[in-house]
């Protein structure tokens, strides 16, 4: 059972170009978000989604694109990268009893 | 207003000890549930503990417990005898709406509290 796996791990970016944060869970969970994170802050939601086929957008969903055609995957779509986009992508899975959320290792993006 | 606050940007406790932290939370769902998560310096999100809104006893997993206080919605995390490896960012998470409703659950999180454990 890997959980939630997130791949690349680190990534750099020049300004505009585009590239897609993969994630895969292997818990059978419905529920599945993307969070970035700041230096030094908490998490943020960007967008999340409840099943297959079904996404909505979270907090700071501008610039971000996601789809989820099956349980297991949840890629997040960032065009046109900016600067600040530069952040820690962390997805995470939601399920068992307490419905506690999973989290994949993080993806560091640096947009230069 | 914030969901989730962590006053207690940061804290120190010697080792050995026993330590406290702070989390707050607002909200006027009657059914939510509360976590606690350590973020190491490696930079991953580990789940520690859990609390139901409608849990009558106070969450326990092993040194962690969560000192719930439902009146004054306040939710601490209470870390016996801390060890070296304790040193990290701590957050507090909030799920809102019933669990199992199949409906979208929000779950916020504070900003964090950094700990630091000295030998």
């Amino acid at each position: 059972n890997a959980g939630v796996t997130q791949t690349p791990k680190f990534r750099i970016l020049k300004i505009g170009q585009s590239m897609t944060l993969q994630c895969t869970q292997d818990m059978n969970h419905n529920y599945m978000y993307w969070y970035r994170q700041d230096p030094g802050m908490g998490l943020k939601l960007i967008y999340y989604s409840v099943g297959a086929g079904i996404t909505d957008k979270g907090e700071v969903p501008n610039g971000y694109n996601v789809s989820r055609s099956t349980t297991e995957d949840f890629p997040l779509r960032l065009e046109l990268a900016a600067p600040s986009q530069t952040s820690v992508y962390f997805c995470a899975s939601k399920g068992g009893v307490q419905e506690t959320q999973y989290f994949g290792p993080g993806t560091r993006l640096l947009v230069l | 207003a914030q969901k989730i606050t962590q006053t207690q940007p940061g804290m120190f406790v010697q080792e050995k000890e026993a330590v406290t932290l702070d989390c707050t939370y607002d909200t006027s769902d009657q059914s939510y549930g509360l976590f606690w998560y350590k973020q190491p310096s490696s930079g991953e999100m580990i789940f520690l503990i859990y609390q139901g809104s409608y849990d009558e006893q106070n969450a326990t997993e092993g040194r962690y417990s969560l000192n719930f206080q439902k009146a004054r919605k306040s939710a601490n995390l209470v870390i016996s005898a801390s060890q070296l490896g304790d040193s990290a960012m701590y957050f507090c998470a909030m799920r809102e709406g019933r669990r199992g409703s199949g409906g979208y659950q929000k779950v916020t999180f504070g900003t964090g509290t950094k700990l630091q454990v000295i030998p």
